[in-house]
């Protein structure tokens, strides 16, 4: 298996625009992460799927953000309106849960607003 | 809640030193611990994890054992590579209803000088 994927790598995007990030999880994998990781607040979960279904959304940071899974190989994030302090690099991570406590992530987006 | 303190870096080494990095949890229950390492530009990847007391998780030299009775899971390595040069984060996965989610430590930066 190629791995969780993640589109695109960069985003340079300018304030007030909608930023829709992409995850391709693992295979067979029934749990999806969102994560986002900045040098202030490390790595913070911001929404957990389990069999497509939006379980915890509790680390969602305000209406802005938004995160969809139509079914069980993508999944989005999506930013709109876009702010200077969205800048991070986000993950994406996937894990089966009937098989394996550890989650595999991606290579992350890093996203910077201008 | 769950949460992970480990040693703040950056720490730096000389090849063939020793490392250790600290890390100690607060958890309910029977968590699983993690440690993952993200190098530069890139996910963060499983390391070696540890699933019940007193279990030693151990990969590419690299080892941590699980201390219930200090809620310690330090990272070992007898001599350390500049290829290990690195950013390692220390993490649990809670039992029971929370089991789901990740929670990491801050990551701890480490530089290997040739």
């Amino acid at each position: 298996d190629a791995g969780v994927i993640q589109s695109p790598r960069h985003e340079v995007t300018e304030m007030g625009q909608e930023v829709t990030l992409r995850c391709k999880p693992i295979s067979g994998h029934n749990s999806l992460f969102w994560y986002r990781q900045t040098m202030m607040r490390g790595l913070e979960l911001l929404i957990y799927f389990n069999n497509n279904v939006p379980i915890d959304d509790s680390g969602m940071p305000e209406d802005r953000f938004s995160a969809k899974m139509p079914n069980a190989s993508f999944s989005t994030l999506k930013i709109q309106p876009s702010e200077p302090r969205d800048s991070a690099v986000y993950f994406c991570a996937s894990n089966d849960n009937r098989m394996s406590t550890e989650a595999f992530f991606g290579q992350g987006t890093r996203l910077t607003v201008v | 809640g769950n949460s992970v303190t480990q040693m703040e870096g950056p720490v730096t080494l000389s090849e063939e030193a020793f490392l250790t990095i600290n890390c100690t949890y607060t958890a309910t229950g029977y968590p699983s611990l993690f440690w993952y390492v993200q190098y530069p530009g890139e996910g963060l990847q499983l390391l070696l994890k540890a699933t019940k007391a007193d279990d030693k998780g151990s990969n590419k030299g690299f080892e941590a054992t699980y201390r219930k009775e200090t809620t310690s899971f330090h990272l070992e390595k007898g001599s350390v590579q500049v290829s290990d040069s690195a950013v390692y984060f220390c993490a649990l996965r809670g039992s029971g209803g929370s089991n789901y989610k990740l929670t990491f430590g801050k990551g701890t930066l480490l530089t290997v000088n040739p």
